[in-house]
């Protein structure tokens, strides 16, 4: 499967607890992007890489969320101290650089902060 | 104004029937526009891409866009009850604005 891939699926913490997760694009894809989705809304923006550069991130929900593509491939998203409120559905994807670029999202990581 | 308003469903209609769904978006610069369908409990796929004015038709689905009424839609002829699903409408603008989705349930 050459799809986008996220790990872990699901993430169970405690308030408080930080954590990260792991986005892998489609091989040949260079613009990456993380969205936030709750019950009942479509996704939200979050912030986006265009190979190693993060090139938007002030939609970020606050200084405890951050991401990295250190090496223009994988991207890790990491939410310190973490809230009730951080409880979503985190989704990753990945479109190549264009006018249109279309974006492939890869199937999330549930995040219960209890 | 939300920048992408999506007809409130839920929505049901008969197996067969053609389901139609709305879409409106406040940035008029906008130049590209998808549809994503997403089951429950799993993440968005696409299903539609148009770019430009008129329709656009991939098999039982077809989108319109009407640029100068800041207005997309989707059809979907012949529903299946595979059908069932929330619809998300997108604005391209390097990053996708969504709305809130439209909930379809195709009765057998």
């Amino acid at each position: 499967d050459t799809g986008v891939s996220q790990n872990p699926r699901h993430k169970i913490t405690k308030r408080g607890q930080n954590v990260t997760f792991r986005c892998d694009p489609i091989s040949e894809h260079n613009r990456l992007y993380w969205y936030r989705q709750t019950l009942g809304q479509g996704p939200e923006f979050l912030t986006y890489f265009q190979n190693e550069a993060q090139l938007e991130k002030s939609r970020l929900l606050s200084d405890r969320f951050s991401a990295e593509r250190p090496k223009g491939s994988f991207s890790t998203l990491e939410i310190q101290r973490t809230e009730q409120g951080d409880s979503a559905m985190y989704l990753c994807a990945s479109s190549l650089d264009g006018r249109y670029n279309e974006q492939f999202f890869g199937p999330g990581t549930r995040l219960t902060v209890l | 104004q939300k920048e992408v308003e999506q007809n409130s469903g839920p929505l049901s209609v008969p197996e067969g029937a053609i389901a139609s769904l709305n879409c409106t978006y406040s940035d008029r610069g906008s130049q590209s526009f998808f549809w994503y369908r997403q089951y429950s409990g799993k993440s968005p796929e696409l299903i539609m891409s148009i770019y430009s004015n008129g329709d656009k038709e991939d098999g039982r689905f077809t989108a319109q866009l009407n640029k100068a009424s800041q207005y997309v839609s989707l059809l979907i002829r012949d529903s299946q009850p595979s059908d069932s699903a929330t619809y998300l409408c997108a604005v391209n603008d390097y990053k996708l604005s969504f709305g809130a989705g439209t909930t379809v349930t195709v009765r057998a």
